[in-house]
């Protein structure tokens, strides 16, 4: 089974504190995304990764930075977490995009973070 | 620049009712268009999507959308509608002609169904 996992559900941190959120996925997909999750504002992507070592910024990668140093494994990183980084972070993979992929998301049960 | 409009923020309706959850989009070119759900304090889990073909779509759990390219809408159906399908739903975007696949995702519209 397509397997997406967060290492974190929960995390509770304070401000100024440097967070990581790890995630990994077993299926091989070139493609992995960073989102986040605020009611009335749906997903909004905050970084995505087409192959190793390689990034691209989102919608809102304001005060966040990504890592991505294996295939199968994509972090994402508060330098500096701030109260209005306080929200639900959903991480995601897809195939590369060539012929016959569609780009259907695999999510993560994502990481809700408090930042006090 | 791509975009989804889910315009009910909540759906209700009772058990046994028809069920529909409205998405209209803005892309550039052809759409790949998606429904997921969200039970509470989980992941985003895929419903159905349209890629090419037939604009009706079945997916998951009985549900269905129907793409209207005149109407730019993409609304996901179920004939009887069950108390378990009470979740978070979001319609999903991209163009066919962006090399990168990344989604753009609606607000989300909360279904409730009563018993």
């Amino acid at each position: 089974d397509v397997k997406v996992t967060q290492s974190s559900r929960y995390l509770v941190k304070r401000t100024g504190e440097k967070v990581f959120l790890e995630c990994v996925q077993d299926m091989d997909h070139e493609n992995m995304f960073w989102y986040r999750q605020d009611p009335g504002l749906g997903l909004r992507l905050i970084y995505f990764s087409y192959d190793v070592k390689m990034k691209e910024k989102g919608d809102i990668p304001e005060g966040y930075s990504v890592s991505r140093e294996k295939k199968e494994r994509f972090s994402l990183i508060l330098e500096s977490a701030s109260t209005n980084q306080t929200s639900m972070y959903l991480c995601a993979s897809s195939l590369l995009g060539l012929a016959g992929s569609t780009g259907e998301l695999f999510f993560g049960e994502g990481s809700r973070l408090t930042v006090l | 620049a791509q975009s989804v409009a889910q315009p009910e923020d909540q759906v209700n309706v009772a058990e046994g009712n028809p069920l529909t959850v409205k998405c209209t989009y803005s892309v550039s070119g052809n759409p790949y268009l998606f429904w997921y759900v969200q039970y509470p304090n989980r992941g985003l889990q895929f419903l159905l999507k349209y890629i090419t073909g037939d604009n009706l779509v079945k997916g998951s759990y009985g549900f269905e959308a129907e793409f209207n390219k005149s109407q730019t809408s993409f609304h996901l159906k179920k004939p009887s509608a069950l108390v378990s399908d009470s979740a978070l739903y979001f319609c999903a975007v991209s163009s066919r002609i962006s090399n990168d696949y990344k989604l753009s995702f609606g607000a989300g519209t909360t279904v409730t169904v009563r018993a």
